[in-house]
């Protein structure tokens, strides 16, 4: 099975502050990527990697930045994090070479700014 | 580029009754479709998937959905509900590509009525 975990399922942090949200996968995917997901905005892309230190914008890139120095992790940072970006924010995989588009979720961080 | 409409963001259902969650799509390219369950306090998980084939596809806990390519639709249904698929249901779409990005619909949550 393949397994995605998110380092945090909730955490709180202050407006200002620099976040590290964590998403380590053990099934040797090429493809990660971090989504927020809002109540009636459904998932939106942040970024996405197909490749160590490659890394591509996705819908919603603004005040975010990824990092990717090992193919099993892939790093979200809010460089100062905002109230607007409070949300759940979801990991996913994927790999080219078994079923197409699939892709893998972990269980989720749930971050609140105050 | 892609599009997924999902026509309800909430559907309540006494139990063992049918359901259908609906679900629209655009795209000028050939695509695959998904269907996603996300349980509370969970991230997602796939149900089924159309890659190519058999336009009736069949997935996990009892659920199915058929494309339909002239109605560019790919309804979810499930013969008889169980308080256990409470959920939140997301139809997604990709094109084959390199980068595996899906897009998913907002979301419609199922309500299970006792």
């Amino acid at each position: 099975d393949v397994k995605v975990t998110q380092s945090s399922r909730y955490l709180v942090k202050r407006t200002g502050e620099k976040v590290f949200l964590e998403c380590v996968q053990d099934m040797d995917h090429e493809n990660m990527f971090w989504y927020r997901q809002d109540p009636g905005l459904g998932l939106r892309l942040i970024y996405f990697s197909y490749d160590v230190k490659m890394k591509e914008k996705g819908d919603i890139p603004e005040g975010y930045s990824v990092s990717r120095e090992k193919k099993e992790r892939f790093s979200l940072i809010l460089e100062s994090a905002s109230t607007n970006q409070t949300s759940m924010y979801l990991c996913a995989t994927s790999t080219l070479r078994l079923a197409k588009n699939i892709q893998y979720f972990g269980a989720g961080t749930r971050l609140s700014v105050l | 580029a892609q599009s997924v409409t999902q026509l309800d963001s909430q559907v309540p259902v006494f139990e063992e009754a049918p359901v259908e969650l609906r679900c629209n799509y655009s795209s000028s390219v050939s695509v695959y479709l998904f269907w996603y369950v996300q349980y509370p306090n969970q991230g997602l998980q796939l149900l089924l998937k159309y890659l190519s084939g058999s336009t009736l596809v069949k997935g996990i806990n009892g659920f199915e959905a058929e494309f339909n390519k002239s109605q560019t639709s790919f309804h979810l249904r499930k013969p008889s509900v169980h308080i256990s698929d409470t959920a939140e249901y997301f139809c997604a779409v990709s094109a084959p590509s390199r980068d595996d990005k899906i897009i998913f619909g907002k979301g419609t949550r199922l309500h299970i009525l006792p």
